[in-house]
């Protein structure tokens, strides 16, 4: 399996509820990104945290990251339906020169 | 430019063609990506370029993807001979990748859709 996987691979929930999606990862890392895509889009970058933090906000989006576990949520409160789309995490190896990309999460917010 | 240009959003082209996908990054950025997405996948990294460094073609899947930056600006990806299994979305991004190593926010141009028929 690859760098970088989050779970669950889908999500449904109902409008002012919120998310949360998880990444795992297996090597050591510079930071983790989460990033958004909307069907057929380009991505777009949500929050960057590096290794030596442990939380990180902005606004409704909170992301934390253990480095002792190697995994890293993403919650996303007070959903709306707007925020239906796919949700990459991707890591920044400690000695790469890549970002490498999970599967990612269709996340859907139903109104 | 304000942000990551690619061209062209879309191209139908037959199996056996040669493709050219250009990329521009945002003015000022040294580092550049080449990403493969194909329909409901994970990003697939291609290649990375980095100022005048050798760029790390490690992820390029054969001899028939290549790249190149000119003037450390605009990039092409050239795909040759093309095959079914080449369709995908074909992400650029760009960051300002700075001397220290600090990895910084990468920023995505909207893709290159490739359909081989």
């Amino acid at each position: 399996s690859q760098q970088g996987e989050e779970d669950p691979q889908a999500l449904s929930i109902q409008e002012g509820e919120n998310a949360t999606m998880n990444c795992s990862y297996k090597t050591s890392i510079n930071n983790l990104q989460w990033y958004r895509q909307n069907s057929g889009r380009g991505l777009v970058h949500l929050i960057l945290i590096r290794s030596n933090e442990r939380e990180k906000h902005s606004g409704r989006l909170r992301v934390t990251l253990d480095t002792s576990k190697k995994s890293s949520s993403l919650l996303i409160t007070a959903s709306r339906a707007a925020d239906t789309a796919s949700y990459f995490c991707a890591t920044w190896g400690a000695s790469g020169s890549r970002l490498t990309f999970g599967e990612g999460t269709q996340l859907t917010v139903n109104p | 430019g304000a942000g990551v240009s690619q061209s062209p959003s879309n191209k139908v082209t037959e199996k056996g063609k040669d493709v050219e996908l250009r990329c521009d990054p945002i003015s000022g950025h040294t580092a550049l990506y080449w990403y493969r997405q194909s329909l409901g996948q994970g990003l697939e990294f291609l290649i990375y370029f980095q100022g005048n460094s050798a760029p790390d073609k490690s992820g390029l899947p054969s001899d028939r993807f290549s790249a190149e930056r000119t003037g450390g600006s605009v990039s092409t990806l050239t795909i040759q001979r093309t095959q079914q299994e080449d369709s995908a979305v074909y992400l650029c991004a760009s960051s300002l990748g700075d001397s220290l190593g600090n990895r910084n926010t990468i920023y995505f141009g909207e893709g290159s859709w490739l359909t081989v028929v």
